[in-house]
């Protein structure tokens, strides 16, 4: 299995609240993304670093921010969560040498009331 | 820009049944394609892989090719286990950044 840890794996909060989400690596990998999953949408790319402090957004990072201060973590923050941001996030790491080749992590469910 | 579109769902097989999903993208330069499965409660794992035209990728008895003239990439397994339930997305990268564009997703439940 590759050495991703996200935490936390489950969240209830509520409208208007920040949240934060981590994903942490072990493998030392370059790359490292985080999608979120939705029903009739398959995954979508909200960001994604290509190094440390290095970021840059994806299809639907309206609402998200990102961080990346140590190659090994890559949080996600949720200004102002939302009812639409309910959803199950996935962060993923890729070395880059084989392009499109990424690994997972287990995921982040979201609910926001 | 990049799309990948597939099949709607769900799919329900009995055991030993032939499957196909098909796939199909849309995307600027040259793509590598990919099949990606989700068994239930983890993340997505990737199953196979095809980098150029008219490759094939194949895994767990699982093949896809690579079909440029008709921009595919279809999933085929001869014949299907109860263990092969799970989502299964198509997916295409064009290299940058290694990014990953996604298909919807479909459900496959095979029955004893």
């Amino acid at each position: 299995d590759a050495g991703i840890t996200q935490s936390p794996r489950h969240k209830v909060t509520e409208t208007g609240t920040p949240v934060t989400l981590r994903c942490h690596q072990t493998e030392n990998h370059r790359y490292m993304y985080w999608y979120r999953q939705d029903p009739g949408h398959g995954l979508r790319l909200i960001h994604y670093s290509y190094g440390v402090k290095d970021t840059d957004k994806g299809e639907v990072s309206d609402g998200y921010s990102v961080s990346r201060s140590k190659t090994e973590d890559f949080l996600l923050t949720l200004e102002s969560a939302t009812s639409s941001q309910t959803s199950v996030y996935f962060c993923a790491i890729s070395p880059g040498q084989k392009a499109g080749e990424l690994f997972f992590g287990e995921g982040s469910r979201l609910t926001v009331l | 820009g990049d799309s990948v579109t597939q099949m709607e769902g769900p799919v329900t097989l009995s055991e030993e049944a032939f499957l196909t999903i098909n796939c199909t993208y849309t995307a600027t330069g040259y793509p590598s394609l990919f099949w990606y499965v989700q068994y239930p409660g983890e993340g997505l794992q990737l199953l196979l892989k095809a980098t150029k035209a008219d490759d094939k990728g194949s895994n767990k008895g699982f093949e896809a090719t690579y079909r440029k003239e008709t921009t595919s990439f279809h999933l085929e397994k001869g014949s299907v286990q109860v263990s092969d339930s799970a989502v299964y997305f198509c997916a295409l990268s064009t290299g940058a950044n290694s990014k990953l564009t996604f298909g919807k997703g479909i459900t496959l439940s095979v029955r004893p």
